[in-house]
């Protein structure tokens, strides 16, 4: 069993959606997590970065933990076309190195 | 201000070669953690570093290696290529390691490896 799933989709949404993204993991030792935006062929670019349970507002983002349940959500409001594109959930423990665990990544596309 | 850099874009290379990638970090960013990313998954942690020594490693093999120079820069060295190394070879850099706080990771564009 992976430390973190997430569903690979494709998810499809029309333009003006409101998008939900998710992630569950095994390891309680996680106290970091984070989300990442990928666009084709390009590095990953940090969207949203949270420290233990709660939530976290970014203009269209939302980003919840809920460590009990050991998951985690990103919200994005008002979706648009160029928000196509594969968004990771990624997450650290405390300790003596920044490793970042990542899941798979989700696949968004934003239809007109 | 410019983000994180890494050349080459793109290498191919055939089985049993070494390669050797470049990342410079953000300025003012004392750590540099390489990932690789196969098609289709999220980026594998492979090694961090942060003031020229290593703070951390993952599950890959001696055929690996890093080091880090004076001025923050990186070099990701990966020996006797096999088919399976091709991937994209990410670079982070992060202002602290993690055990000083707020230490958020932002990646450069990568490099891709094709291994024929």
């Amino acid at each position: 069993q992976k430390e973190v799933e997430q569903d690979p989709g494709p998810l499809s949404v029309p333009e003006g959606a409101i998008v939900s993204l998710n992630c569950t993991y095994s390891n309680s030792a996680f106290q970091y997590f984070m989300w990442y935006r990928q666009y084709s062929r390009k590095g990953p670019e940090l969207l949203m970065y949270t420290y233990s349970s709660g939530n976290k507002e970014d203009g269209r983002f939302t980003a919840q933990v809920d460590k009990s349940s050991k998951y985690i959500s990103l919200f994005i409001r008002d979706s648009q076309p160029s928000d196509s594109a594969t968004y990771l959930c990624a997450m650290m423990e405390t300790g003596t190195a920044s490793k970042l665990t990542f899941g798979t990544g989700t696949r968004l596309q934003v239809t007109l | 201000d410019a983000g994180v850099t890494q050349s080459p874009t793109h290498l191919i290379k055939t089985r049993g070669q070494q390669v050797t990638l470049r990342c410079s970090p953000i300025s003012g960013h004392k750590s540099v953690s390489w990932y690789q990313q196969v098609l289709g998954q999220g980026p594998q942690f492979i090694f961090q570093y942060y003031e020229k020594e290593e703070r951390g490693r993952g599950n890959f093999p001696d055929r690996f290696s890093a080091r880090q120079f004076p001025n923050y820069s990186s070099e990701l060295n990966v020996n006797a290529l096999l088919l399976g190394d091709s991937a994209l070879y990410l670079c982070a850099s992060s202002l602290v390691w993690a055990g000083e706080g707020r230490n958020e990771q932002f990646f450069g564009p990568g490099t891709r490896l094709t291994v024929l």
